[in-house]
């Protein structure tokens, strides 16, 4: 099983600034990695799929990036509705998920 | 505009059986494009992949819930289910069905809002 390591596991930031969100595989899963957002009581929501493409609909101050073992996830000025919990999650060997960054103000 | 929505008692009792339904609307669950899936999320907790089905009847589930787990299809209701065997407390979650993309994204892309199990006497 891949396993997949998120951190921080919360990141306190202000609106305006930059969140910079890692995800680590404990080995390679080439670029098969996506990511999602998940606000209380709703579902994730697809943002980043295969490391870099942006998903119908997500603003451009999303982006990702990474490959192999190591992905990021970065917002590049944080709104209001940004304030949610970020999940990694491969493709590579089945399915799996992070454990979650929570981004908090 | 796809939608999913799952259905199925919210109460449990140990040692039994669980079982949803994912009702899809506004597409259909026989296009080859899409893999069904279903995920679940414990209490306060991450997620976890159940497994996933094809239009053709073929399956994919997680080993570690392998031999516990059936995903079944029913195209003339526009539906996909799933089965889960033995439950005990471990298994109260949030229960999402979900698509994922085979010829895009390969990722989840539309969830629906997802029902709470709880396994409880």
């Amino acid at each position: 099983e891949v396993v997949l390591t998120q951190s921080p596991a919360t990141l306190s930031l202000s609106p305006g600034e930059r969140a910079t969100l890692s995800c680590r595989a404990s080995q390679s899963v080439s670029y098969y990695l996506a990511w999602y957002q998940q606000k209380p009581g709703q579902a994730p929501r697809l943002l980043i799929y295969d490391a870099s493409n942006r998903a119908t609909g997500i603003p451009a101050r999303f982006s990702g990036s990474g490959s192999g073992t190591d992905f990021t996830l970065t917002i590049s000025s944080l709104e209001p509705d940004d304030f949610a919990v970020y999940y990694c999650q491969q493709r590579s060997n089945w399915l799996t998920f992070g454990g979650g960054t929570k981004v908090e103000i | 505009q796809v939608q999913l929505q799952e259905s199925g008692p919210g109460l449990v009792k140990p040692s039994q059986t669980l079982s949803l339904t994912c009702t899809v609307s506004g597409g259909s669950i026989s296009s080859g494009n899409y893999y069904w899936s279903w995920i679940r999320q414990h209490p306060g907790k991450g997620l976890e992949w159940i497994g996933y089905i094809y239009y053709s009847g073929s399956t994919y589930y997680n080993p570690s819930l392998r031999g516990l787990v059936t995903i079944s299809l029913d195209p003339s209701k526009n539906q996909f289910s799933l089965k889960l065997t033995s439950v005990t407390a471990a298994d109260t979650a949030v229960y999402y069905c979900a698509r994922v993309d085979r010829d895009v994204s390969r990722a989840l892309d539309c969830w629906g809002q997802g029902t709470l199990v709880t396994v409880s006497s």
